[in-house]
């Protein structure tokens, strides 16, 4: 098993739509959790961080991080066709000195105008 | 720009030549990371940096690999020996470490193609 699992894709919705994109980890020792939005052939592109259990809301995004179900969710409202791109998300552990990020296999999101 | 760059951002090679990349973090920042990231997969750690020093390599990096960061500014990567496998997205990384946060801001990436 993965020490991260992201929902599999490709997702495809309306303009306007309302979506969900998921991951689950293994490691409680997780302690920071990030979102990154990476279009075609460049490199990730930071959009949440988040540490703590709840939600932390950033204009149409919505991050939300449920520790005790290990469990963390973006949420995008109002997608627009400039969402289109593959999220990823990620985390890491602050024990010991490495801060390396541990990725989910990423989502292709597609919006349709 | 004050972001991350990598060059090149496109290298060609055949299989048995070595190859050698080039990071520059945002410049006050003390830590730089290396990922490899292959078609429909997330990046995966390869090594790090705090200012000169490598601190961690991954299994990923085999002997073929090395890793360089004179000076604490600027990081090699360089394959030797490159292998049809070796095909990926090179990314670079570099986060400043605070006793609250170690936000990694990641390059455009540069994508070998070994044939």
């Amino acid at each position: 098993q993965k020490e991260v699992e992201q929902d599999p894709g490709p997702l495809s919705v309306p303009e306007g739509a309302i979506v969900s994109l998921n991951c689950t980890y293994s490691n409680s020792a997780f302690q920071y959790f990030m979102w990154y939005r990476q279009y075609s052939r460049k490199g990730p592109e930071l959009l949440m961080y988040t540490y703590s259990s709840g939600n932390k809301e950033d204009g149409r995004f919505t991050a939300q991080v449920d520790k005790s179900s290990k469990y963390i969710s973006l949420f995008i409202r109002d997608s627009q066709p400039s969402d289109s791109a593959t999220y990823l998300c990620a985390m890491y552990m602050r024990t010991g000195a490495n801060s390396k990020l541990t990725f989910g296999k990423g989502i292709t999101l597609s919006v349709r105008p | 720009d004050t972001g991350v760059s990598q060059d090149p951002r496109h290298k060609i090679t055949k299989r048995g030549q070595n190859v050698t990349f080039r990071c520059d973090p945002i410049s006050e920042h003390n830590r730089l990371y290396w990922y490899r990231q292959t078609l429909g997969q997330g990046p995966e750690f390869l090594t790090y940096f705090q200012n000169e020093a490598q601190l961690e390599k991954s299994r990923l990096l085999s002997d073929r690999f090395s890793a360089e960061r004179p000076k604490g500014s600027f990081s090699t990567l360089e394959i030797q020996r490159t292998e049809q496998g070796d095909s990926a997205m090179y990314l670079c990384a570099s986060s400043l470490r605070t006793p609250f946060t170690d936000t990694q801001y990641f390059g455009p990436g540069t994508r070998l193609t070994v044939l």
